[in-house]
């Protein structure tokens, strides 16, 4: 069963409108949450990540999540979008228990794409 | 900017050659990965190390080598390839994963390898 969902394989936006990119996880106990970009050609980038405390995290170039417990979501979120935000977006999950060696489990992706 | 250096950016190897990947972080950082990523999918975990100590094999084809020679590189020779194998390959770091499965893991810039 896939651990991680990222339901939209693409999302398109305009340029100054808001940008939600989502992400459902079904693991269980609490998993750490990740949020990944990739620019075209590049590898993967930190963008963000929840490990306990204040639901709202807010990460590198004015991106945020937002992480749900009862809705298992971890939607990653920007108020302006820009064109330079266009690039794949990837989820994860991190289990938290040992057992599984803290494994990266990532969703299959989303391209943004911002227009001018 | 990442703090994962990873050489060659790309490779072009026949199916008998053999050739290395090399991977070098300055983080302190005692986790290492190898990871690899076909187009627009997300990375699937090849090896772990943790303190220099191989500690995952995702059941990875022996044509596939890693090696750690010390806390800092992280070496993956490669030899008699298969066109399919080709794919971006994605070094990581991150602190040791046992004491805080929190820690975030951060990728290199990939080395592009086409086998031919």
């Amino acid at each position: 069963a896939q651990s991680v969902a990222q339901p939209e394989d693409q999302v398109n936006v305009a340029e100054g409108n808001p940008l939600t990119v989502k992400c459902t996880y079904s693991v269980s106990g609490n998993p750490y949450l990740f949020w990944y970009v990739q620019y075209p050609n590049r590898g993967l980038q930190f963008l963000l990540k929840y490990i306990t405390g204040d639901n709202l995290v807010k990460g590198s170039y004015g991106f945020e999540a937002e992480f749900n417990k009862s809705q298992t979501s971890f939607h990653l979120k920007k108020p302006s979008a820009l064109v330079s935000d266009s690039a794949l977006y990837f989820c994860a999950v991190r289990r938290r228990s040992t057992d599984s060696w803290g494994k990266l489990q990532f969703g299959a992706g989303t391209q943004v794409v911002v227009t001018p | 900017d990442t703090e994962v250096t990873q050489t060659p950016k790309h490779l072009v190897m026949g199916m008998t050659n053999k050739k290395s990947l090399k991977c070098e972080q300055h983080m302190g950082h005692r986790a290492m990965y190898w990871y690899k990523q076909k187009a627009k999918k997300p990375p699937e975990l090849m090896f772990v190390y943790s303190y220099e100590k191989l500690s995952i094999n995702e059941s990875v084809p022996s044509r596939f080598s890693p090696e750690c020679p010390n806390s800092s590189l992280l070496n993956l020779h490669l030899h008699a390839l298969q066109p399919e194998d080709s794919a971006l390959y994605l070094c990581a770091s991150s602190q040791a994963r046992l004491t805080n499965l929190g820690n975030t893991i951060y990728f290199g810039e990939g080395s592009w390898l086409t086998v031919v």
